[in-house]
């Protein structure tokens, strides 16, 4: 079976903490993704990477960060946690082909940031 | 550019009637759409996808969606709710080349008993 694994589900950090989230898929799968979810918001791209240490801005960038040293593996870095980065966060991996909305997902780490 | 509307944030049906989720979409380019579903606190699962064959498009658990071109639409459907059902829903459209997909906002489907 398939599978995207987010190192944690529930996190709570303090202001100002780095926080290190990662996301791991065993697909071989070009793509990854990092999104944010809030509710009414939708979901909205932070980072995306289509290929070992490539990445790309998605709509919300800033105050985070990423790393893609392996195919399987990326990850997300809060750089200093704020109340504002309080969120649920998907990770997603996908096949590099144009048109491709058919993305696999982790479960989601929710993030608490006091 | 793409970008992709879910007409409702709420729909509440009662169990054993039927479910209409609306989206429309828009595109330059012939576009390739998609809904999934999210049950809470889990991750998305891909319910259904079109990608320019038959413009009826069976998913799993009985829901299926219609791609009308004219209309820039993919309508979610399904006969009869369950309790089950009950979750969050997102269309989603990739066209152009792109391979970043756009998300709807999603709606949020209550099943009354």
């Amino acid at each position: 079976d398939v599978k995207v694994t987010q190192s944690s589900r529930y996190l709570v950090k303090r202001t100002g903490e780095k926080v290190f989230l990662e996301c791991v898929q065993d697909m071989d799968h070009e793509n990854m993704f990092w999104y944010r979810q809030d509710p009414g918001l939708g979901l909205r791209l932070i980072y995306f990477s289509y290929d070992v240490k490539m990445k790309e801005k998605g709509d919300i960038p800033e105050g985070y960060s990423v790393s893609r040293e392996k195919k399987e593996r990326f990850s997300l870095i809060l750089e200093s946690a704020s109340t504002n980065q309080t969120s649920m966060y998907l990770c997603a991996s996908s096949f590099r082909r144009a048109n491709t909305g058919e993305l696999f997902f982790g479960e989601g780490s929710r993030l608490t940031v006091l | 550019a793409q970008s992709v509307t879910q007409l409702d944030s709420h729909v509440s049906v009662s169990e054993g009637t039927p479910v209409l989720l609306r989206c429309n979409y828009s595109s330059s380019y012939s576009p390739s759409l998609f809904w999934y579903v999210q049950h809470p606190n889990k991750g998305l699962q891909l319910l259904l996808k079109y990608t320019s064959a038959a413009t009826l498009v069976k998913g799993i658990n009985g829901f299926e969606a219609e791609f009308k071109k004219s209309e820039t639409s993919f309508h979610l459907t399904k006969p009869s709710a369950h309790m089950s059902d009950a979750a969050e829903y997102f269309c989603v459209v990739a066209s152009g080349g792109s391979y970043i997909p756009t998300f709807g906002r999603g709606t949020s489907l209550i099943v009354h008993p």
